[in-house]
């Protein structure tokens, strides 16, 4: 099966940096991630995902990495702002459901 | 595109007390997913429904835990005794299709006495 894993808790930058955040997988044939957001109280919101056969994909101040040698990937958050400050999850698919990370809290001050 | 519905988004009992959530999935989406998220990890799957029948419940604890999504649109889950353990949010997730991008709902936070 597949184990994701973030590998800081927490992060905390100042608004108008870029902020990366990180995740490690276990399984070498996954071929789909998905990077969610998740404010407190709601539920989960898609922010972008990446397929194996890309080692990059860019959204609207978003970036995912994919390094398949070392099993990583990571998010890309360009300037970041206050209404970034969340908890971000990498996930990957098990069979066709989902399987999280613990998630990073990302702190932004201004 | 309106999006997942839950109901209700808070509910306090006691335990061995039963109780039941409700999901209404995205318009067109044959695929329903119920996630458990205990405070400070991320979601588990519990249950995957494709239409009306079940894809995946290997991860529900079918002794205390069941679920119907009986005409393919909306789903139950239902916790009959709960447990202490079992505070956590509920969440509710909508594809597509299988290996499609989910779509969750707010969740019902659930706390047990």
């Amino acid at each position: 099966g597949e184990n994701v894993g973030l590998h800081l808790p927490t992060l905390s930058v100042q608004e108008g940096d870029n902020s990366i955040i990180n995740c490690a997988y276990s399984n070498s044939a996954s071929d789909y991630f998905i990077w969610y957001k998740q404010e407190s109280g709601k539920g989960p919101q898609f922010i972008i995902d990446i397929r194996s056969n890309m080692d990059k994909r860019q959204g609207q101040r978003v970036t995912v990495l994919l390094n398949k040698t070392v099993k990583h990937l990571s998010l890309q958050i360009a300037a970041t702002q206050p209404g970034d400050s969340a908890v971000y999850f990498c996930a990957a698919p098990h069979r066709t459901a989902l399987i999280f990370g613990k998630g990073t809290t990302l702190s932004v001050s201004s | 595109e309106a999006g997942v519905a839950q109901s209700p988004r808070y509910k306090i009992i006691e335990k061995r007390q039963s109780v039941a959530f409700w999901c209404n999935p995205i318009s067109g989406h044959a695929t329903l997913y119920w996630y458990q998220q205990i405070l400070g990890q991320g979601p588990k799957l519990l249950i995957q429904f494709q239409n009306n029948g079940v894809v995946d419940d290997s991860q529900l604890p079918k002794d205390r835990f069941s679920a119907e999504r009986l005409k393919g649109v909306d789903s139950t889950l239902k916790i009959q005794p709960a447990k202490l353990e079992d505070s956590a949010v509920y969440l509710c997730a909508s594809s597509l299709s299988g290996n499609q991008p989910q779509h969750f709902g707010d969740g019902t936070r659930l706390s047990i006495l």
